[in-house]
């Protein structure tokens, strides 16, 4: 069964203190690695998409990067709006189950000013 | 649309009633998946549809859920019977492949009491 483990759960930060989130899989083959963010009351907004160890994304602030057995989400010196749920999800290649993305519990990231 | 629109927003049913949810895809996706989001942000897939047919109902109950894509229609997910443990916020997401980013709704929460 595929599992997906965020580390850690909540995490505090000042503004411009950098700092990096775990995800740690398990999948019997990987299609890929999705980083999503997820403000309250609103549905995950997509980040980015990891396919093979040794890749990275980066997008403003945020920097994705993919090994065999985790990803991580570096945050360099955050803002206020970054504060959000820090999603991430693995999608499986083919075997019974085709395109569903397991999810791990999420990272609560707060930035205070 | 650009977006995925989940409707109602909010919708209140007592023990034993009926519950239907809507989702209108992104114009231009062809595949659609249903996710149960119950407690700390714990995904849980429901099914996935291509276009009008069901691509992976795996991780549906049989039971008391059904779910149709239908050509020109938003999609629906019906819950007949509703229980307690049905509470939960229900999202919706499209995509233009199975195995591409998934853009979720902002969800429809669904209360039971």
């Amino acid at each position: 069964e595929d599992q997906v483990t965020q580390s850690p759960e909540a995490l505090r930060l000042q503004e411009g203190e950098s700092s990096s989130l775990n995800c740690s899989y398990t999948v019997s083959g990987l299609r890929g690695l999705f980083w999503y963010r997820q403000d309250p009351g609103k549905g995950p907004e997509f980040l980015f998409t990891l396919y093979s160890a040794g890749e990275e994304k980066e997008k403003e602030r945020l920097k994705a990067t993919l090994t065999k057995k985790e990803s991580f989400l570096h945050i360099t010196a955050p803002k206020p709006e970054d504060s959000a749920t820090y999603l991430c999800a693995v999608q499986a290649d083919g075997g019974t189950s085709y395109g569903k993305l397991t999810f791990g519990q999420g990272t609560i990231l707060t930035v205070h000013p | 649309g650009e977006e995925v629109a989940q409707t109602p927003k909010h919708l209140v049913r007592g023990e034993g009633q009926k519950a239907k949810l809507y989702c209108a895809p992104i114009k231009g996706h062809s595949y659609v998946f249903w996710y149960q989001q119950v407690l700390k942000n714990e995904f849980k897939f429901l099914i996935s549809f291509q276009n009008e047919n069901v691509f992976d109902e795996t991780g549906m109950p049989k039971e008391r859920f059904s779910a149709k894509c239908l050509p020109n229609s938003p999609c629906s997910l019906e819950i007949q019977a509703t229980k307690l443990e049905d509470s939960a916020v229900y999202f919706c997401a499209s995509s233009q492949m199975w195995n591409q980013p998934q853009h979720f709704g902002d969800g429809t929460r669904l209360s039971i009491l």
